[in-house]
């Protein structure tokens, strides 16, 4: 399976925008990239998936790099409330979603 | 609102008895997920349900099982709690079992094992 590597932690100013870096090396061509996060206390919710091309949606943007190598999940504008931990996943040709540890994203008012 | 219900969101058991914890889907998907996540640690999936199928990983320890009577519901039962059994255990959906699809994930049952 392949595998990625995010950092331990982060910490970001409210109302500032959030770049969260995600490497995966040996991401093969078919493989997909998935972000999700878990709030305190909460199951992950879904933030963002992509394959080649940079994605947008109302939570965050995905940008992939063009070697697909390494992505990073950008949070526009960073709110108490986007304290979280932040998994970056890679499907490889299946449903699963194997978890790294992921980044712990803490948010100073 | 359509969601992912767990009950209990906490569950206190004695090592050696039977527990069961339950989830309850109004998604009407065909894929309910059971995963592990011990404290400070990632989700490790468990087993899923497709419909009636059952598919459990290759590492899931024999001590924990899984029904599904219908759609909407699915249970973890764990034979045997031991101490390194205490987790959050976190039950999902999908629509379908693909590699792009969305999981929908509840809230969690913190269970603890004294």
């Amino acid at each position: 399976d392949a595998k990625t590597t995010q950092p331990n932690s982060m910490e970001s100013n409210e109302e500032e925008p959030v770049h969260l870096p995600c490497n995966h090396s040996t991401i093969s061509g078919t493989d997909y990239i998935h972000w999700y996060r878990q709030l305190p206390s909460q199951g992950p919710e879904y933030v963002i998936h992509g394959l080649t091309s940079n994605v947008n949606n109302r939570m965050a943007s995905l940008a992939i790099a063009e070697d697909r190598k390494s992505s990073t999940l950008i949070l526009h504008r960073a709110t108490l409330r986007d304290a979280a931990v932040y998994y970056c996943i890679l499907t490889s040709g299946t449903y699963k979603y194997i978890f790294g540890t992921g980044t712990r994203l803490k948010v100073l008012a | 609102d359509a969601m992912v219900i767990q009950n209990p969101r906490y569950q206190v058991t004695q090592f050696g008895k039977p527990v069961t914890l339950s989830c309850s889907q109004t998604l009407n998907h065909n894929v309910m997920y059971w995963y592990q996540q011990k404290s400070s640690q990632a989700p490790k999936l468990l087993f899923h349900y497709y419909d009636k199928d059952f598919n459990n990983e290759a590492d899931t320890p024999d001590n924990f099982q899984s029904r599904r009577p219908n759609t909407s519901f699915c249970f973890l039962d764990i034979r045997s709690p031991g101490l390194g059994d205490a987790a959050m255990y976190l039950c999902a959906t999908s629509r379908e079992l693909r590699q792009v699809g969305e999981q929908f994930f509840g809230p969690g049952t913190r269970l603890t094992v004294l």
